[in-house]
């Protein structure tokens, strides 16, 4: 099957930094990937649609200026999270869409597991 | 309201036996997918099986069986011959089929977490 890939795996930072965390599609092309936040033994929620070559939709709540998304290439898209604060402490999936030839099969990267101090 | 409802935040299995997990879903659609996805400790989301409105039979993949009922709006994931190595997250899915191609998102309910017990 398709491979997302997700970098770094794991972040600690402090608290006002920022940090950015990479999405790569390595064996096919996706012009739109999805980033999610998922709490501790919660659900996957959709932050964003990233689509290539255009402004990113957000969902309802998600501050654009605190969580930026671009997506550059057909492979990469990219989630800054600014100024982050122990609230943003969360894991972070990315994921695209790959036709199989039935439907539209959801592949996930293995997701980011971001810590705020 | 909520789209994807799963009841079970927790079941126990013996290894060995067969389990099934709940999902109920909400759509006024005629034409929408449903996904069933295990998340181990590591955090990854393993694409498990899906099950399109359409599908007579009932979808199978291996282990894995989906309990289709159109009438009812459930899609119960049923395991069969359970493994220590089932023991996970699992989430069900749903995605809506609009008119003309386009695709809803990717809804997820809260997922029920499946302990396999030796």
């Amino acid at each position: 099957g398709a491979v997302v890939s997700q970098h770094p795996s794991r972040v600690i930072c402090k608290s006002g930094t920022s940090v950015k965390i990479e999405c790569r599609s390595l064996d096919f092309q996706a012009t739109t990937m999805f980033w999610y936040r998922q709490f501790p033994k919660q659900s996957l929620m959709l932050m964003a649609t990233s689509n290539e070559g255009s402004k990113a939709t957000y969902e309802q709540g998600v501050e654009k200026d605190k969580f930026l998304i671009n997506h550059a290439s057909l492979t990469l898209s990219t989630l800054t999270v600014t100024s982050a604060h122990p609230e943003d402490s969360s894991f972070y999936i990315c994921s695209a869409n790959v036709f199989t030839g039935l439907f539209n099969e959801q592949f996930f990267g293995p997701g980011t597991r971001l810590t705020v101090l | 309201a909520q789209k994807i409802t799963q009841t079970q935040p927790g079941m126990f299995v013996q290894e060995k036996e067969a389990v099934t997990l709940d999902c109920t879903y909400d759509t006024s659609d005629q034409s929408y997918g449903l996904f069933w996805y295990k998340q181990p400790s590591s955090g990854e989301m393993i694409f498990l099986i899906y099950q399109g409105s359409y599908d007579e039979q009932n979808a199978t993949e291996g282990r894995y069986s989906l309990n289709f009922q159109k009438a009812r709006k459930s899609a119960n994931l049923v395991i069969s011959a359970s493994q220590l190595g089932d023991s996970a997250m699992y989430f069900c899915a749903m995605r809506e089929f609009f008119y003309g191609g386009s695709q809803g998102n990717l809804i997820f309910g809260k997922g029920t977490k499946l302990s396999v017990k030796p």
